[in-house]
């Protein structure tokens, strides 16, 4: 598992309110990813950083902040919650080099009502 | 710009019936191509990746760049294959390298 959990796991939030997800790696990777896991659309990156304070945008981040302030920790934040970001968010990490293995966390089961 | 796409949102097959999900890549660059799969709504578990052409639970995948396509393909169908299946391209190389892209998936539903 490389050592990535997600947090909180799962969670119901209000229309409006402000969420962070978490994602926790102890293998010191490189590369941090977000994507958010939909019927009918798969896995749609939302953001991805590639070191300490080094982030950039993937095909659906309106809506979504991201922050790295340390390498071991990648925090996704929706500012104001809507339903539409009722989802399941994915962690990846990734070493750097070509090889490099991509390894998931186990999802955080987002509900907005 | 890269993209990933899987034609196929559902696959049904019989038991050892070949299978082929198909998946097209579109990327200027050098890339490196992975299957992942995921079993009931779990993390995702990498299957293959094109730079080690190595054959995992009888699966295997060829990168063909003429074709820009990625398959990947199975003589003799298990249901224990039965779950989602997920093309990603990895850019390799130039600006936005590290970006990891997935297509949209292909549930794959073996029959006994």
């Amino acid at each position: 598992d490389a050592g990535i959990t997600q947090s909180p796991r799962h969670k119901v939030t209000e229309t409006g309110t402000p969420v962070t997800l978490r994602c926790h790696q102890t293998e010191n990777h490189r590369y941090m990813y977000w994507y958010r896991q939909d019927p009918g659309h798969g896995l749609r990156l939302i953001h991805y950083s590639y070191g300490v304070k080094d982030t950039d945008k993937g095909e659906v981040s309106d809506g979504y902040s991201v922050s790295r302030s340390k390498t071991e920790d990648f925090l996704l934040t929706l500012e104001s919650a809507t339903s539409s970001q009722t989802s399941v968010y994915f962690c990846a990490i990734k070493g750097q080099g070509p090889g490099n293995t991509i390894y998931f966390g186990e999802g955080s089961w987002l509900t907005v009502v | 710009a890269q993209r990933v796409t899987q034609p196929e949102k559902l696959l049904s097959v019989f038991k050892g019936a070949p299978v082929e999900l198909k998946c097209n890549y579109s990327y200027s660059g050098s890339p490196e191509l992975f299957w992942y799969v995921q079993y009931s709504r779990q993390r995702l578990q990498l299957l293959l990746r094109h730079i080690s052409r190595e054959s995992i639970k009888g699966f295997t995948a060829d990168l063909n760049k003429g074709e820009t396509s990625f398959h990947l393909k199975k003589p003799f169908a298990q249901e224990e294959d039965s779950a989602m299946y997920y093309c990603a391209l990895l850019n390799a190389g130039g600006t936005s390298y590290g970006k990891l892209t997935f297509g949209q998936g292909t549930i794959l539903t073996v029959h006994p």
